[in-house]
């Protein structure tokens, strides 16, 4: 069963430094999202993104953050000054032609450690 | 700042009993919700899925039924097996329009333990 992958599983990074988490969705989803988990708390929205461009974000997705698909099959997440308080497991999600109502699919996701 | 984690609901029942894990959704226009199944150290599993006209679903062993009037959603898994201990939530997307991309928001989740 064709599945979303993300690497690396674990990424530890000194405060203010970048860092890139990367996402291979599911061949033939048209639609791709980002979310994270803070330990012990909900699934969060971050972001959508169709037809190479961002379709919606919640207010946690800020000028730190931004998305790429640099080629065909690579859907990444950049935070460009990392802060204690961005350690979370981040998800990446695809979902098929149709988006809205259709199931997402969930990777299972990069740790973040802020140090 | 120092992290408040969530207090989840735990739900314990016994190998072959049926489990019922039950949400609660805030937002009347939401009109499709979803069911994952998250074990440790993995993402997000999708269960079943409903859509707003819709008031019941059926997968194999469980099962999805949805009350508009009260906006509660339920989800039934039969014949509980230890395989299925896990943490289960449900998520809704809101239909805004033609705006709404699909952002899924995410209830609080229930802990499901089964005992053999």
């Amino acid at each position: 069963e064709p599945e979303v992958t993300q690497t690396p599983s674990h990424q530890v990074t000194q405060m203010g430094q970048e860092v890139i988490l990367r996402c291979v969705p599911i061949s033939n989803h048209l639609y791709f999202y980002w979310y994270r988990q803070i330990l012990g708390q909900k699934v969060e929205f971050l972001v959508s993104f169709y037809n190479n461009e961002i379709s919606e974000k919640s207010e946690i997705f800020d000028d730190q953050f931004s998305v790429e698909r640099p080629d065909g099959s690579n859907f990444t997440l950049k935070i460009r000054s990392t802060k204690l308080e961005d350690s979370a497991m981040y998800f990446c999600a695809s979902s098929a032609v149709g988006g809205r109502n259709q199931p997402q699919h969930f990777g299972d996701g990069t740790r973040l450690s802020i140090l | 700042g120092e992290s408040v984690g969530l207090h989840l609901p735990t739900l314990s029942v016994q190998e072959g009993d049926n489990s019922i894990i039950n949400c609660a959704y805030s937002n009347s226009a939401s009109d499709y919700f979803i069911w994952y199944k998250q074990e440790s150290g993995k993402g997000p599993q999708f269960i079943i899925d409903i859509r707003s006209n819709m008031d019941k679903r059926q997968g194999q062993r469980v099962t999805v039924l949805l009350n508009k009037t009260v906006k509660h959603l339920s989800l039934q898994i039969a014949a509980t097996q230890p395989g299925d201990s896990a943490v289960y939530f449900c998520a809704e997307n809101v239909n805004a329009g033609g705006t709404s991309y699909g952002k899924l928001t995410f209830g609080q989740g229930t802990i499901l333990t089964v005992h053999p």
